[in-house]
Order: C-alpha cells, then structure tokens, then sequence
C-alpha cells in the first residue's frame, strides 16, 4: 500500500511569512495529489488537486508543485485564516484514497 | 449552492450499529460519487467507502470490509453510510465528501462508542 508522510508535522509562523509543507509518498503516484486545508471544528476544504491545479475560489497565495513522489504545498503570504491543518491525499486508481498526518500551521 | 448536510451526533454501545446520513443539493445528485471518510481523535484522515450514486455500486476499504455499508436513495438525494459491531475505536467524526478529489464535505457526524 502507498503511504503519504508530511513534513513538519507542526509549522510555527507568522502573518506574512511564505510558508512550505512537503508531502512524500511511498511509491510514484504521478500528479495524484491533493492538499486539503482544515479550520478548527470544520471539515476539510479542497486547496489543491493534481498536484499543482488551484481549486476554483482559493486564494492565489496557495500553489502546489511535484510529482513522482515528492510534492510541496506553499503558501505565499500567510493570512490570519491560513492558521489550519492541512493534509495531503493520494487519490487515484484502484480506489486508492490515502492520506498523510496532517501538519499544523499555528503561529 | 453545493451543499452536503449530515445528520446529527450519535451516542452508541459497543456492539451496537450506526446510521448516518448525507443529504446532497446544489447538483445532480446521481452525477457523482459519494465517499466517506473518518476521523478518530488524534488520527488521521481515513477514507472508509465510495458510492455511485447512479446504480449503487460501491467499493470499501479492507479495514472496514464487512462492517460498512453504503446505500444510497436517490428520490431523497441522500446517501448513507452504516457501521455495525461498533467498538470504542469507532468513536469518530465521520464525513462524507462528493466526488474525486473530495469536493465539498459534509460537516461531519460526530458518533461516541461508549458503554
């Protein structure tokens, strides 16, 4: 089974900052990979999906890059409402659907 | 607007099963596929079982294979995901979600496994 490991697992910044968290499969997963932010007490919210394509309504600050096994999700100027987790996902064929541990961004 | 609402929370014994619901609008509902995914304290995102919405197929993780169930109604534009043989570990928030990659969620159901 492919399994998604991110990094760092808690992120201290600050407003402004240009932040990154890595996400590393265990296999090659080509472009099959999605970012996903969430609030306290919320679900989930789609961010980003194949690998780098921005979800229509999220900011530009959000981008995404990578593929194979190694992928990034960076943000360009940290907002108050950014303060969230955020997981990767594989998502792909043999119903695959796994993600990572999720990272904390906190100030 | 896209929207998906779930039912509400849920206190069970252990032994015990579990219904939760997940009302679609803002679309066509039998147009795409319905996942649910869990979230236990502490633990990660784990995705449980898809459903499609059009004929009612349904594919499910191996660690929920024979627990799980996944219906659908669509007059009632609404999915269902059923968990039997409830164990504490089962305490969770469950979400479903629309579509490949998740889009939107559910707010999630909060179901308590405790004797």
């Amino acid at each position: 089974d492919i399994q998604m490991t991110q990094s760092p697992s808690t992120l201290s910044a600050s407003v402004g900052d240009r932040v990154a968290i890595t996400c590393r499969a265990t296999q090659n997963i080509n472009i099959w990979l999605a970012w996903y932010q969430q609030r306290p007490g919320k679900a989930p919210t789609l961010l980003i999906y194949k690998a780098s394509s921005l979800q229509s309504g999220v900011p530009s600050r959000f981008s995404g890059s990578g593929s194979g096994t190694e992928f990034t999700l960076t943000i360009s100027s940290l907002q108050p409402d950014d303060f969230a987790t955020y997981y990767c996902q594989h998502y792909g064929g043999s119903s695959t659907y796994t993600f990572g541990q999720g990272t904390k961004l906190e100030i | 607007q896209v929207q998906l609402v779930q039912s509400g929370a849920e206190v069970k014994k252990p032994g015990a099963s579990v219904k939760v619901s997940c009302k679609a609008s803002g679309y066509i509902f039998s147009h795409y596929v319905i996942h649910w995914v869990r979230q236990a304290p502490g633990q990660r995102l784990e995705w449980m079982g898809w459903i499609n919405t059009a004929n009612g197929d349904t594919k499910y993780s191996e660690r929920f294979q024979g627990r799980v169930t996944l219906t659908r109604d669509t007059s009632a534009t609404t999915a269902y995901m059923e968990l039997s043989s409830l164990k504490s570990e089962d305490t969770a928030l469950y979400y479903c979600a629309r579509t490949t990659p998740f889009d939107p969620w559910g707010q999630g159901t909060l179901v308590t496994v405790s004797s």
